[in-house]
Order: C-alpha cells, then structure tokens, then sequence
C-alpha cells in the first residue's frame, strides 16, 4: 500500500525559501506509472495545484509547473531516498497554506488512468513577516 | 491553462436529500473530470473519475455525469457523513491539474 508523508519547516520567514519534502513508502519513486504532485490548500480556501515531477530512473525527471508559480517554483527528486521535494522562493503571506503531496497516474492506459488516488496527510507552513 | 468553474460554492441541504454540483470548464476535457471530498483537517478523497466512474469503496450514491466542458456531482440521498467540501479537477491537460473553487455542502 502505497502512503505519501510530508515533512516541513512548519514556520518560514518572508522572502526566504519554504523547502517541503514528500517520502514515498511502498512503492518506488521510479516508476513510468505515476507522476509526483503539489498541491496546496491555503487556510479556508480552496486546491491549488503547484507542478509535477515524472522520474522513470533516468536523468534527473522532467517537471511541469503552475504557470502563476513557475518562476518561483522548483521540484526535485532523490531516488536514493524515494523521496520528492518542493522549493518556493521568495515567500510571503498567500503562501501560507496546507502542502499536500499526492500521486497521479491520469496518463495511463484504461481503469490505471485515476488522477490523486493517494495523498500525504499534508504538513502546514505558515509564513512570518 | 485550463479553468475549472464550479458552483454553487456552498449548499444547504438536510439528510436524505438530493444534491447536484455543477463544474465547467473553459473548454472541453474529454470526460478528463474527477470529484474529490474533503473534510476538515483531512486530506481530499477521491470519489469519481474519467467524469462517471466511481472510485472503490465509494458508496453508490454518488454518481458523475457530463461532457464536453459540463460535468455534475449528483448524491441521491445525502448522509450525515456526506457534509463535507466537495472539489471538480480536470485533467485532461495532464501533467497540468487544476481545480473548481470547491463546494462547501452544510446542512
């Protein structure tokens, strides 16, 4: 069973760098199956979806960022420790918000083809002035 | 970029009724629609998928319909546990996701 953990700072001051990172457990990191999403959730506010990252085992993956955050926005990987991470730079208040971590396998062939079907817990960062 | 239109954005309603939430998009997805649920504090599950086909162990009561760039969320009989925020994702442009605005069902 595949299970999604973020960990974060919790607290990030403005205009420094937030730094979030998603472990993967039961299943690898590695995969053509699945891309490796951001989400976030602002407090009362609704889902906003951040970039993806594709890793197949080559090269360093290929991702895909939210056009209103991408200049800010970088995700990595760290196949070694199956893990997937997000820097947001140059933050302030309206980043504030609940940092989901999620799977999607939407590419796939026939009844494979499901967007999040699994999701972290979500971890909290609040950004101080 | 694709934009997910939903409504309405909150919706009052009793047990045992019967809801329908709408999402639009700004251009046709190919059935490319998911409906997620989220309760506070808690992470969004997803209930529908491909715009009709229901996720396993979603109750049958929950049912999706649409094409084209409209789509709807129907619960025959609302439950107590069903009050929640219901949220519409495209993802037809795929690896680019994008959500409606969300429906916030209270009773």
């Amino acid at each position: 069973q595949l299970q999604l953990q973020e960990s974060g700072p919790g607290l990030v001051k403005a205009s420094e760098t937030l730094s979030v990172t998603c472990s993967v457990s039961g299943g690898s990191i590695s995969t053509t199956n699945y891309y490796w999403v951001w989400i976030r959730q602002p407090p009362g506010r609704g889902l906003e979806w951040i970039g993806s990252l594709f890793y197949s085992g080559m090269n360093s993956g290929s991702t895909y960022y939210n056009s209103s955050l991408k200049s800010r926005v970088t995700i990595s990987v760290d196949p070694s420790r199956n893990q997937f991470s997000l820097n947001l730079t140059s933050v302030a208040a309206a980043d504030t918000a609940v940092y989901y971590c999620a799977r999607d396998g939407s590419h796939r062939d026939g009844s494979n083809a499901k967007p999040n079907d699994v999701w972290g817990q979500g971890t909290l960062v609040t950004v101080s002035s | 970029d694709i934009q997910m239109t939903q409504s309405p954005s909150s919706l009052s309603a009793s047990v045992g009724d019967r809801v329908t939430i709408t999402c639009r998009a700004s251009q046709g997805i190919r059935n490319s629609l998911a409906w997620y649920q989220q309760k506070p504090g808690k992470a969004p599950d997803l209930l529908v998928y491909a715009a009709s086909k229901l996720e396993s162990g979603v109750p049958s009561r929950f049912s999706g319909s649409g094409s084209g760039t409209d789509y709807t969320l129907t619960i025959s009989s609302l439950q107590p546990e069903d009050f929640a925020t219901y949220y519409c994702q495209q993802y037809f442009s795929s690896p680019l996701l994008s959500f409606g605005g969300g429906t916030k069902m209270e009773i």
